[in-house]
């Protein structure tokens, strides 16, 4: 199947770790993006990649950082976790040419 | 600053029954409009989109309306089914750079259809 997908599901910590979300794409697109979906279900944009280069990086904490091996891949790591990063965690893809984003299945981060 | 405003934030329908969803923005240099449906436990998916040359799209029983001069966007759904309960997000696109865009969403739309 063509699509995004997410790995893993949910991810349950405590405070203080450190933890990554990985993002794979076959749609064969240029583009990639992580959202940060909170409680109240806003959708906010984190980063965005573009051939492997960081396009938009959005007043994101330093304990999180993307990193894109290839086009196909977009992961997070996110560092000394807090509370305040539980949310669900959405990858998204798209063509540079084309604005149709397409979404991931999500992360459902939980830090306790 | 780029805002998108999305109302109602609860929709309740019967079966059959039309519902419509509006958003505004705020940035004149949006110009691609796309809704998603997100469904319980899944991720957003792009149900139909418009872009600003355009005035109004139809596929189905969804539609969307454009407004370039008020800066406002709408979904409607004819004929609503209980499976299209969910929640329904709007966005508008800004090009950012030259090599990517950015959605600015809406805050959602939950719609219930009743039996």
């Amino acid at each position: 199947d063509t699509a995004v997908s997410q790995t893993p599901k949910y991810l349950v910590t405590q405070m203080g770790n450190d933890k990554s979300i990985k993002c794979e794409q076959n749609l064969g697109h240029d583009t990639m993006y992580w959202y940060k979906q909170d409680s109240k279900k806003f959708l906010k944009i984190m980063f965005s990649y573009n051939n492997k280069e960081l396009i938009i990086n959005e007043t994101v904490p330093n304990r999180f950082s993307p990193k894109s091996p290839d086009k196909a891949h977009l992961n997070l790591h996110i560092n000394s976790l807090e509370l305040g990063d539980s949310a669900v965690y959405f990858c998204a893809s798209s063509h540079q040419t084309n604005n149709e984003q397409f979404f991931g299945p999500g992360t459902r981060l939980t830090v306790l | 600053g780029e805002n998108v405003e999305q109302h109602p934030s609860t929709l309740s329908v019967q079966e059959g029954d039309s519902a419509v969803i509006k958003c505004t923005y705020s940035d004149s240099a949006s110009n691609y409009f796309p809704w998603y449906k997100q469904e319980l436990g899944k991720g957003p998916q792009l149900i139909i989109d418009i872009r600003s040359n355009v005035g109004e799209k139809k596929d189905q029983r969804i539609a969307v309306t454009l407004n370039k001069t008020a800066k406002h966007f709408s979904l409607h759904i004819t004929e609503t089914q209980p499976e299209d309960s969910a929640v329904y997000f709007c966005a508008a696109s800004i090009r950012y750079g030259g090599a990517t865009n950015k959605l600015i969403f809406g805050t959602g739309t939950l719609l219930a259809v009743q039996p």
